[in-house]
């Protein structure tokens, strides 16, 4: 089992909708959580970290499932140029602070 | 947020020759830099960790005498693939952490793809 698991996508969706997307991690121990983005062939961006009490930023909203190993991102009133790929990335426990797992990234294409 | 740079941005080489990567941090000194690795369309594989003037620790599976590693300042780590196949050609990016104990302090360089021939 992958240690962080994503839906690839691609999630094709009409300007101004709202996706939601969802991703799951094996290691019940893990520490942080957070969502990066990746535009294509570009590197990852942090889009946002992801807190146990939920948080959002402007449009976006990450939550955190701890008993379900469960982490979620939603994207509100999508535009244009959320178009791209969203990683969901784990810092495990017992392997060092600095160490992040990524996820494959699950695929955004906003049409107009 | 920092800046961290890499060169070349893309290369091209032979199999069997050598091809050095470099990370810098310009704006602040990196204690760790991370090497990852991307294949198209996977997700960002951890390839070894170095921190200023030590050993590099590598991720199980990734072959320390094929990938070497220095990061001999605060501010400059190369990698280092050696005798390139085909099978190398990837998108090599690196990460640089200021030193906080929070792992999202880590600011990533642009890539660099590695097409081996």
């Amino acid at each position: 089992r992958k240690e962080v698991e994503q839906d690839p996508g691609p999630f094709n969706v009409p300007e101004g909708a709202t996706v939601a997307f969802n991703c799951t991690y094996s290691n019940s121990a893990s520490q942080s959580f957070f969502w990066y983005r990746q535009d294509c062939r570009k590197e990852p961006k942090l889009l946002m970290s992801v807190y146990s009490s939920g948080n959002e930023d402007g449009r976006f909203t990450a939550q955190l499932n701890r008993a379900s190993q469960y982490i979620s991102l939603l994207i509100r009133d999508s535009k244009l140029s959320d178009s791209a790929t969203y990683l969901c990335v784990v810092n495990p426990a017992g392997r060092g602070y600095n160490k992040l797992i990524f996820g494959a990234g699950t695929r955004l294409a906003v049409h107009p | 947020g920092a800046v961290v740079s890499q060169h070349p941005s893309r290369v091209i080489c032979k199999s069997g020759t050598s091809v050095k990567i470099e990370c810098r941090s310009l704006d602040f000194q990196a204690t760790t830099m991370f090497w990852y690795r991307q294949f198209p369309k996977q997700s960002l594989m951890l390839m070894a960790t170095s921190n200023e003037g030590s050993k590099a620790t590598y991720e199980q599976g990734v072959e320390k005498d094929k990938f070497l590693i220095n990061h001999a300042s605060l501010t400059l780590s190369t990698l280092t693939v050696t005798s390139a196949h085909p099978e190398d050609s990837s998108f090599y990016i690196c990460s640089a952490g200021a030193g906080g104990p929070l792992a999202h302090e880590q600011y990533f360089g642009p890539g660099t793809r590695l097409t081996v021939t």
